[in-house]
């Protein structure tokens, strides 16, 4: 069972460079999400998406970017990267009732994780 | 918006005894949900236990159990029978129903309570 996907596990960025954060997941869930935690922090929303087509701005959005053109996948995007991006990145999605769209009382599936530093 | 407190940075447990967790939110929603949340060494995010707000009942989940006081918002966790195993950061964390208001969906996080088992 592969659940939430992400990759690089890992990476290391110059202050300017872009890069793009992947995340998959085979569980046919509709909503997908993207975290960053800072060190001693919980977890903020970046941004999120309801399905296919749909995105939207979570707490922290300034400096990314989303698409979701399928119901797998939802990279995150960061343009110009900055020291204060610094962070760990987790991907997550859960399930909706199909019809219903009801959905907070289903847990999130969270990936691994991405550890980014910006230098 | 939401907020959820968590009071306690670190707590310490001898082995086998029993430790509770504290968690305040505030909110003005009548409909939402509430998460623990377990981080190891390893970094994974790990769904500990939840609660639907209209549910005066506590939920339970084997060791863990929590206790919820709506009128006091408050949402703590008591983990049963200590194990090494326990030993982590734990999240309490918040989500809006399906039948509240505007807002981005996603999950509102505290910064976590260190739990560390004395063997």
């Amino acid at each position: 069972n592969a659940g939430v996907t992400q990759t690089p596990k890992f990476r290391i960025l110059k202050i300017g460079q872009s890069m793009t954060l992947q995340c998959t997941q085979d569980m046919n869930h509709n909503y997908m999400y993207w975290y960053r935690q800072d060190p001693g922090m919980g977890l903020k929303l970046i941004y999120y998406s309801v399905g296919a087509g749909i995105t939207d701005k979570g707490e922290v959005p300034n400096g990314y970017n989303v698409s979701r053109s399928t119901t797998e996948d939802f990279p995150l995007r960061l343009e110009l990267a900055a020291p204060s991006q610094t962070s760990v990145y987790f991907c997550a999605s859960s399930y909706s009732w199909p019809g219903q769209g009801t959905h907070s009382n289903q847990p999130q599936h969270f990936g691994d994780g991405t550890r980014l530093s910006i230098l | 918006a939401q907020t959820v407190t968590q009071s306690q940075p670190e707590m310490s447990v001898q082995e086998a005894e029993t430790v509770t967790l504290s968690c305040t939110y505030d909110t003005s929603e009548s409909d939402y949900y509430l998460f623990w949340y377990k981080q190891p060494p390893s970094r994974q995010m790990i769904l500990v236990i939840r609660q639907e707000a209209y549910k005066q009942q506590n939920a339970t989940e084997n060791r863990f159990s929590v206790n919820f006081q709506k009128a006091a918002k408050s949402f703590s966790l008591k983990i049963s029978d200590s194990q090494l195993g326990d030993a982590a950061m734990y999240f309490c964390a918040y989500r809006r129903g399906d039948h509240s208001g505007g807002g981005a969906d996603g999950l509102t996080f505290g910064k976590g309570t260190h739990l560390i088992i004395q063997p």
